[in-house]
């Protein structure tokens, strides 16, 4: 069964920082890319950022580059998010999802809840 | 980049029929959509693809077959038949317009289906 659980979530002030993690189980990790999705409180859903499959290309929405880094350990079946320089906008659950070749996101996770708030 | 339009709510009775629309912007009537459901306090799930012919390639796993697609113009619709309170939830439809070999997604509003 393909699994995505992310973790790392939590209340951080603004301009600090934090790494989101997704863990990947039950299908062959390294060969799809894989991407961010995030979703504000009530509203709809944002794309964030892709990685490829050997992590050496990745592309973000305008909103998040110069602070936001996606990265992957193919070796350790995981994803990551490291978020800098945090802005209230950025507050929402953030959500991990493979990428099929066509494009489709197939597989989700249940996300995890970054607050941005002094 | 496309604009996906939904209308922000649809509502049905146990088991009668809704049809959830997504309408592309202007100059992508070839594009294909992906269908996306979200249950409360969960993570999206993949429905199907649609293009203008209808459904593309296979289904979620899961499904029901309950849920079909049909496409028109710079329409994609999801219809939900036999609708059931498991459907209570907000269906997100979504593209990929990247130009190369990386993706770039978008997504409509959604629709929140509630289940009478």
């Amino acid at each position: 069964e393909v699994q995505l659980v992310e973790s790392g979530g939590g209340l951080v002030q603004p301009g600090g920082s934090l790494r989101l993690s997704c863990a990947a189980s039950g299908f062959i990790f390294s060969p799809y890319w894989m991407t961010w999705v995030r979703q504000a409180p009530g509203k709809g859903l944002e794309w964030v950022a892709n990685i490829n499959q050997h992590g050496s290309e990745n592309y973000y929405v305008d909103s998040v580059k110069g602070r936001f880094t996606i990265s992957r350990d193919n070796a350790k079946n995981s994803l990551y998010l490291q978020m800098n320089s945090l802005r209230a906008e950025d507050t929402a659950v953030y959500y991990c999802a493979r990428i099929t070749v066509s494009g489709t996101l197939d597989y989700w996770g249940q996300g995890t809840l970054v607050t941005v708030s002094s | 980049q496309p604009v996906l339009t939904q209308p922000p709510s649809a509502s049905a009775s146990l088991g009668a029929s809704v049809t959830l629309t997504c309408t592309l912007s202007s100059g992508h009537s070839n594009d294909k959509v992906d269908w996306y459901q979200q249950r409360p306090g969960k993570g999206p799930r993949f429905l199907m693809r649609v293009g203008k012919g209808g459904i593309v390639g296979s289904k979620g796993d899961g499904i029901p077959d309950r849920f079909s697609v049909s496409g028109s113009g710079l329409n994609r619709y999801l219809t939900i038949k036999n609708i059931q309170e498991e459907d209570d939830s907000d269906y997100y439809c979504g593209i990929d317009y990247g130009t190369g070999r990386e993706f770039v997604f978008v997504f409509g509003g959604g629709t929140k289906v509630t289940v009478l």
